[in-house]
């Protein structure tokens, strides 16, 4: 059974970086073909895909946060961290960590439950 | 990338039919055949219902079903139930490995 864990501090402030770490378990990110997403969802709004890891080390990340967002997986201990620098209250939201399938696809097949995180002095 | 549009709510009674529309354009909806829908009961983990426009992933019910024409994806839940109700919110590939999320519509079961 496929399982991800979102854990990380609920409150930042300003200015700060926020570190976010996913531990799942159910599968293995040195396994070929395994990937793990990050996704958040502001207050009353629409999620948003953030980054992207994979099993060969392979990053991707959201255009418009690209210079903010850091992505990077520890794979002995099942985990996935992200990293996100210079945080703003309009970055407060609900974080989730997914696996996710890209072999000749592109979904988010299990979601961990989120954890949220509020950016406030 | 601007979120893909879909309708805030939709309702219907026990036992009939609602259709979520997901509208993008031709560099994500109409552009790629990778579109999912994904079911979120509040403060629980979002589920997969539907991926690669109108596959389902093994668990789901058949009621849940998907489609696509042109820039346009849809979601369909048949003979709807209590337990549906639920917020639904579409996905689709976007170009250079990104992923873009419609704005979620609120199901209710009347």
């Amino acid at each position: 059974q496929v399982t991800l864990r979102e854990s990380g501090p609920a409150l930042v402030k300003p200015t700060q970086t926020l570190t976010l770490t996913c531990t799942f378990s159910g599968f293995s990110l040195t396994t070929g073909g395994m990937c793990v997403s990050w996704i958040r969802q502001p207050p009353g709004k629409a999620l948003e895909w953030l980054a992207r890891i994979d099993w060969d080390d392979d990053k991707y990340y959201s255009t418009s946060l690209k210079t903010r967002l850091t992505i990077s997986k520890d794979a002995s201990k099942n985990q996935v961290v992200l990293t996100m620098t210079n945080m703003d209250p309009v970055d407060t939201a609900t974080y989730y960590c997914a696996r996710t399938v890209v072999t000749i696809s592109y979904y988010m097949a299990v979601w961990g439950k989120g954890t949220t995180v509020t950016v406030s002095s | 990338q601007s979120a893909l549009t879909q309708p805030r709510s939709v309702s219907g009674s026990p036992g009939q039919s609602v259709t979520i529309s997901c509208t993008g354009t031709s560099s994500d909806v109409g552009g790629y055949h990778y579109v999912s829908w994904y079911q979120h009961h509040p403060g629980k983990a979002p589920k997969l219902m539907i991926y690669d426009v109108n596959k389902r992933p093994s668990g789901v019910p058949d009621r849940f079903s998907g489609s696509k024409s042109g820039n346009t994806a849809s979601l369909t839940i048949s003979g709807l139930q209590a337990e549906d109700e639920a917020d639904y919110y579409c996905c689709s590939y976007a170009g250079s490995y990104t992923l873009v999320f419609g704005g979620g519509t609120k199901v209710t079961v009347l």
